[in-house]
């Protein structure tokens, strides 16, 4: 079955580091999205790209995040200086196109750690 | 705006017995989906169930239903005959079509042997 899959599972970076974070969503979808959990607390949307282009973001997706679908297979997140509160677990979502077919699916997440 | 309410921070059942985790929302659309996700320790999300706004019939997935109440802005998640392994966070989520998901805080399930 077809899934999505991020990497790195973990990633260890120091305050005011840029990170990538990187997702290869379901070959087929066209809709892509990063979320965010930080530790204990529910999940939050960050982002959506479709066509190229950002759809849709949260008041947390400030000029320190990025998104880019470079190859068309890969969809990464950028932060550009991370900052502690960055921590998080960020999960990428895909989904397919249509009326039909809304679910999104999400990879395993990258662990962010920033010291 | 949307939201999301799980009124169930923690619950706790025997094994084998059946568990029901509260979830309310707020919209003014007619048009939506509503989801269970479940989070092990792992920390990956998982789709358990999916519900759309305009089917009548509730969902079911093997051990795993929903009460879905449209007029009542309600769905809960049924879970019998549970299992250790159905320990985890559970989320209720919702999204209009083709839109971002809204999640509530969770609930966490633990399932005692």
């Amino acid at each position: 079955e077809p899934e999505v899959t991020q990497t790195p599972s973990h990633q260890v970076t120091q305050m005011g580091q840029e990170v990538i974070l990187r997702c290869v969503p379901i070959s087929n979808h066209l809709y892509f999205y990063w979320y965010r959990q930080i530790l204990g607390q529910k999940v939050e949307f960050l982002v959506s790209f479709y066509n190229n282009e950002i759809s849709e973001k949260s008041e947390i997706f400030d000029d320190q995040f990025s998104v880019e679908r470079p190859d068309g297979s890969n969809f990464t997140l950028k932060i550009r200086s991370t900052k502690l509160e960055d921590s998080a677990m960020y999960f990428c979502a895909s989904s397919l196109a249509g009326a039909s077919t809304d679910t999104q699916y999400f990879g395993p997440g990258t662990r962010l750690t920033v010291l | 705006a949307q939201t999301v309410t799980q009124s169930q921070p923690e619950m706790s059942v025997q094994e084998a017995e059946t568990v029901t985790l509260s979830c309310t929302y707020d919209t003014s659309e007619n048009n939506y989906y509503l989801f269970w996700y479940k989070q092990p320790p792992s920390r990956q999300m998982i789709l358990v169930i999916r519900q759309e706004a305009y089917k009548q019939q509730n969902a079911t997935e093997n051990r795993f239903s929903v009460n879905f109440q449209k007029a009542a802005k309600s769905f809960s998640l049924k879970i019998s005959d549970s299992q250790l392994g159905d320990t985890a966070m559970y989320f209720c989520a919702f999204m209009k079509q083709d839109d971002k998901i809204i999640f509530g805080k969770g609930t966490r399930l633990h399932i005692l042997p």
